[in-house]
């Protein structure tokens, strides 16, 4: 059984530019979520896809964008990058969209901002 | 409004002894989950243990137990025999039924182990 694997694990930016990162859920899962953890903060809930559709959102501006594919891969884009978007990013994975299923996490993408 | 809140900072445990990281939570919800994940330096989420809030017993999952008290709103988790390889820093988090998919954290405490 494959787990959550993120791509790329580390990538440098410059304010104003755009970026996507990636999340393959792990085998059989068709929940993916994403959030962002700040140094030595807790991570925050970005949004969630289900089935390909967008299934909960957090306080994050419009401009933080998600895809997820048939495979249930799923993408996070981030457009006009400011400073404070230099995070951990996690991508989880769970079987379906229930309060008891536990999230499987990926090893993250470090991203910062210039 | 749902939140969860993490107290220490920083625990140091002796090596074999048993250590707890405190959690409390708030949530008007009557069904929710609440976990416990442990981050390594390499920055991975690794799941340990879950207890929902209508579990009668406190769950276990080898050497982790979660101490859950419903009334005082309070979910401590208990590592027993502590590891070096237990120093991490550790989450506390919430799911509720208002919203499934998102799972609330708390600031964390990280666990050192002395040998």
């Amino acid at each position: 059984e494959t787990g959550v694997t993120q791509s790329p694990t580390h990538l440098i930016k410059t304010r104003g530019q755009q970026v996507t990162l990636r999340c393959s859920s792990q085998s059989g899962h068709n929940t993916v979520s994403w959030y962002q953890q700040a140094l030595g903060q807790g991570p925050q809930f970005i949004f969630q896809y289900y089935r390909e559709e967008e299934n909960g959102r957090g306080n994050f501006p419009p401009r933080f964008s998600g895809l997820q594919f048939p495979n249930y891969s799923s993408e996070l884009n981030v457009n006009a990058l400011e400073l404070d978007d230099s995070a951990l990013y996690l991508c989880a994975s769970s079987l379906e969209d229930t309060l008891y299923n536990e999230q499987f996490f990926g090893p993250g993408t470090r991203l910062t901002v210039l | 409004a749902q939140k969860i809140t993490q107290t220490q900072p920083g625990m140091f445990v002796q090596e074999k002894e048993a250590v707890t990281l405190d959690c409390t939570y708030d949530t008007s919800d009557p069904s929710y989950g609440l976990f416990w994940y442990k981050q390594p330096s390499s920055g991975e989420m690794i799941f340990l243990i879950y207890q929902g809030s209508y579990d009668q017993q406190n769950a276990t999952e080898g050497r982790y137990s979660l101490n859950f008290q419903k009334a005082r709103k309070s979910a401590n988790l208990v590592i027993s025999a502590s590891q070096l390889g237990d120093s991490a820093m550790y989450f506390c988090a919430m799911r509720d039924s208002s919203n499934t998919g998102k799972l609330i954290f708390g600031q964390g405490t990280t666990l050192q182990v002395k040998p």
